[in-house]
């Protein structure tokens, strides 16, 4: 399975639309691009997943460019329930569908 | 989609002790997983839970220490055995319905073992 690498973390102010960026040098054909969001003492839950190009739906938005080595993910107009830990993984749909968890990202949202 | 519902959702044990944790799903499910998350950690995969068979476990994790049972497609369980300051950690269970292309998790349960 593909290896990620994301910022550790990230501040941003409420109303303010957020990128985080994710890289993956060595995604294989057949892998998707998944980010999730975890809020302290929960269990992870899906935001958006996309192959290419860009994905919208009524969370966030996900731009992955024509090489597919990286991928960012955009919320917009962030709010404070917004801070969370924000993940990105890569893999097949093919697979054990097992996921593999990077370091993600800590977003703080401050007022 | 899956609800998970996860038990205990915390627990207090002394060391050399088990715990066995419980994972139940609303409905029938193709993979079972379960993660441990360390503290201010990433999630890492401990082992898939293989309906009548036994468990798969990643590098790092043996079967002695973390039993898994998988009697149905709505439930497993994790035991954590022989348990030390070091296996204090959220244990999540996880599931992946085959229909639909995203996993979904219980609450987690927060072992702290003194």
């Amino acid at each position: 399975l593909a290896k990620t690498t994301q910022p550790i973390s990230m501040d941003s102010y409420e109303g303010q639309e957020v990128n985080i960026t994710c890289s993956h040098n060595n995604i294989a054909t057949n892998d998707y691009i998944t980010w999730y969001q975890q809020f302290p003492s929960q269990g992870p839950r899906f935001i958006i997943q996309g192959y290419k190009t860009k994905v919208t739906n009524e969370v966030a938005s996900l731009f992955i460019p024509a090489d597919r080595k990286s991928s960012t993910l955009s919320l917009p107009r962030v709010s404070l329930s917004d801070t969370a830990v924000y993940y990105c993984l890569v893999g097949s749909l093919d697979s054990s569908y097992k996921l593999i968890f990077g370091s993600g990202t800590r977003l703080l949202v401050r007022p | 989609s899956a609800v998970i519902s996860q038990k205990p959702s915390r627990d207090i044990c002394q060391r050399g002790t088990s715990l066995t944790i419980q994972c139940q799903v609303d409905s029938q499910v193709t993979m079972m997983f379960w993660y441990r998350q360390q503290p201010g950690q990433s999630l890492t995969l401990i082992a898939t839970a293989n309906q009548g068979s036994e468990a798969t476990y990643e590098s790092g994790f043996v079967i002695d220490k973390f039993p898994i049972s998988r009697p149905n497609l709505t439930f497993s369980t994790l035991t954590v055995s022989n348990m030390s300051p070091e296996d204090s950690s959220i244990y999540l269970c996880s599931v992946e319905t085959g229909g639909e292309t995203e996993a979904f998790f219980g609450q987690g349960t927060r072992l702290t073992v003194v």
